[in-house]
């Protein structure tokens, strides 16, 4: 299986201030097709996760635009630009290029 | 819109078993695959499997293959994910999930299943 290792895993932010959390794959991510499929999804406390960013840098609908991700291969980056504290949750990220998708285990997002 | 809307909280004891469904509406459930992924007790997500209830072919991770089935009713648009002879260790929220474009684009609310003696 693929692993997907994200850093740091408590990430504690004064709000107001950026946040990134990496994302590191044990392979390559890039697909037969030429895509990369490395997503992010925001779990907050007591609900389901949702997604953020999916094909490496793509918000979904609805996703403020202080979330941006970055990255390519094996390295990605997930970037709040100015913390909010509707912002505190889990972040995990997935790879869909390879079977079984495989979760990071998350980073945990506090206020300070 | 998509929406997945999973049955009730459930509380077995080791050995029973049991059914949990995921209820789908606002897309053509024939069309895309749906599945399920697992979130143990203060723990990460981990991705089990999906299936196309189209012609019901059915992925399982390595891990949770012979462990759970996946199964689809596509006249009442249903998800299933079941277990034959459940353990504490299967004590978890489970959520439905459909996964799109390799990635998973909508989630259901979960089901916690507790087993316990």
């Amino acid at each position: 299986d693929v692993v997907m290792t994200q850093s740091p895993l408590s990430l504690p932010v004064t709000l107001g201030q950026p946040a990134s959390i990496s994302c590191r794959s044990s392979q390559s991510l890039i697909h037969s097709d030429g895509n990369t499929y490395l997503s992010w999804f925001q779990q907050r406390p007591g609900q389901s996760p949702r997604r953020l960013i999916y094909k490496v840098s793509n918000r979904d609908s609805g996703v403020p635009d202080r979330f941006s991700g970055s990255g390519s291969g094996t390295d990605f980056t997930l970037k709040i630009s100015r913390v909010e504290a509707e912002d505190v949750g889990v972040y995990y990220c997935m790879q869909g290029t390879h079977w079984p998708r495989t979760f990071g285990q998350g980073t945990k997002v506090e206020i300070k | 819109e998509v929406q997945l809307v999973q049955s009730g909280a459930e509380v077995k004891k080791p050995g029973e078993s049991l059914r949990i469904s995921c209820k789908a509406s606002g897309y053509s459930f024939t069309t895309y695959w749906i599945g399920w992924v697992r979130q143990m007790p203060g723990k990460g997500l981990e991705y089990m499997g999906i299936i196309y209830p189209g012609d019901s072919n059915t992925r399982y991770s390595p891990s949770f293959q012979g462990q759970v089935t996946i199964s689809a009713d596509k006249s009442i648009t249903t998800a299933y994910l079941q277990w034959s002879s459940l353990k504490a260790s299967d004590t978890a929220m489970y959520y439905c999930m459909r996964p799109l474009t390799y990635s998973i684009d909508s989630w259901g609310q979960g089901t916690l299943v507790t087993v316990s003696s």
